[in-house]
């Protein structure tokens, strides 16, 4: 079975522009979860969607969207990007969003803020 | 304030020897450990994970040690390969998995 796939694997843009990432989760995984993760830090969680709805949100600020599709393939939307925005995008997918379920992570999308 | 503190930052260990990382936490609401372990240019993969009602886990040469009244969690690495070089992650969640809470990561380096 295939795990979680992120697309595009590498992008650059500019400041003030916006991006769109994409994930596909593990085939039956119903949830999904967004993290950055900065060079030589661990990942720091963005939002957790269930069932099309969100049922987390990190500290990060309202430039920063998601959504869930009903095939529970999910898109993060940055928009207005800062050069802080650098980092490396994960998304992870779980069976629930309960339960501790354990988060399965995709390879990410390296963003890079010119 | 880091919720969950991650020890030593890196590690260099003979082939055949034991990887030891440890991480604190201080939220007693934390009730699941995993610890991933991530390669360069790949996301991090799950390795092993413990809930706090047990002390130890164990699965191939890894090995969760949990100790609840201290808040503090170790992940042992038995018989170090070089194949085991990467960089591993402690993270801690509330029980709605609502999210993980990672630590800042440990860079190990096994020698051949």
């Amino acid at each position: 079975d295939a795990g979680v796939t992120q697309s595009p694997t590498h992008l650059i843009k500019t400041r003030g522009q916006h991006v769109t990432l994409r994930c596909s989760p593990i085939s039956g995984h119903k949830s999904v979860s967004w993290y950055q993760q900065v060079l030589g830090q661990g990942p720091q969680f963005i939002f957790q969607y269930y069932e099309k709805e969100e049922r987390g949100r990190g500290n990060f600020p309202d430039r920063f969207s998601a959504r869930q599709f009903p095939n529970y393939s999910s898109e993060l939307n940055v928009n207005a990007l800062l050069l802080g925005d650098s980092a490396l995008y994960l998304c992870a997918s779980s069976l629930s969003s309960t339960l501790n379920q354990p988060q399965h992570f995709g390879d990410g999308t390296r963003l890079s803020i010119l | 304030q880091q919720q969950v503190k991650q020890s030593p930052q890196s590690l260099i260990v003979q082939k055949g020897g034991i990887s030891i990382i440890n991480c604190a936490y201080e939220n007693t609401a934390f009730d699941y450990f995993p610890w991933y372990q991530q390669f360069p240019g790949k996301g991090p993969a799950l390795l092993i994970a413990i809930r706090p009602d047990v002390s130890e886990k164990k699965e191939g040469r890894f090995t969760i040690s949990f100790n609840k009244s201290a808040k503090q969690f170790s992940l042992h690495i038995m018989d170090s390969q070089p194949g085991d070089s990467a960089t591993y992650f402690c993270a801690a969640s509330p029980g709605n998995n609502r999210k993980l809470i990672w630590g800042l990561g440990t860079s190990l380096a096994v020698n051949p």
